[in-house]
């Protein structure tokens, strides 16, 4: 079945710096997907790529949908307290929409004051 | 507009006992999936229910079931419960098309001694 490798597994680091994650899988894919879990609550919807090689920002977010398909990369920047949780990416099953997710095994993300 | 809805929060089961778990989706949305989270296996799909039928199904035991009824409020249920049921049974609404984004609720977390 489909299997995404999510990495790093863990980060800790200082506020203000700038954070970097990434997804691989060897299917190609029509969208790539980033969630963000907080402690204690269901993933939200950060930001969704449908095009290959497509580059989208959501505040200091930014996300790129990598050329080859099988792959993609969550950025932050700058940093703050509430950017602490889990981060995944994921992709649709094999309805090819929302209602059957495939996620990466997730990124801890910690950021210290 | 009212969110995902999961009851209860948190439960607590003796092995070999049964549990069923609700979710009120977003109204207007058809589309409920249940996902299981745990620190081992992470998120994994268990199934989709539209229309008061399962649409897709995951690699989970028979003793995982669910169900929808004609308000598209959905309930999973677990027979004989085992240690390893222990996870955060997470929901997620959508409208049941196409559609690649899917919103979840804070979840039931399980805990089964």
């Amino acid at each position: 079945g489909q299997q995404l490798n999510q990495s790093p597994q863990s980060m800790f680091i200082q506020e203000g710096e700038d954070v970097s994650m990434n997804c691989t899988s060897s299917s190609i894919f029509n969208t790539w997907l980033w969630y963000k879990q907080d402690p204690g609550e269901g993933p939200v919807l950060l930001i969704a790529l449908y095009k290959a090689g497509e580059l989208t920002s959501n505040g200091r977010l930014t996300a790129q949908f990598g050329i080859t398909r099988k792959d993609s990369f969550l950025n932050i920047s700058a940093s703050i307290p509430s950017d602490v949780g889990i981060y995944f990416c994921a992709v649709p099953g094999k309805t090819g929409s929302a209602r059957q997710l495939t996620f990466g095994s997730g990124t801890q993300l910690t950021v210290l004051p | 507009k009212a969110g995902v809805t999961q009851t209860p929060r948190y439960l607590i089961k003796t092995r070999g006992q049964q549990v069923t778990l609700s979710c009120s989706p977003i109204s207007g949305h058809r589309s409920v999936s249940w996902y299981q989270q745990t620190p081992g296996q992470g998120l994994q799909f268990l199934f989709e229910y539209f229309s008061e039928t399962q649409r897709n199904k995951g690699n989970f035991p028979g003793r995982f079931s669910g169900r929808q009824f004609s308000n598209s409020r959905s309930e999973m249920n677990v027979s004989t419960l085992e240690l390893g049921d222990s996870a955060l049974y997470l929901c997620a609404s959508s409208t049941g098309g196409g559609e690649t984004e899917a919103f979840f609720g804070q979840g039931t977390r399980l805990t089964v001694v």
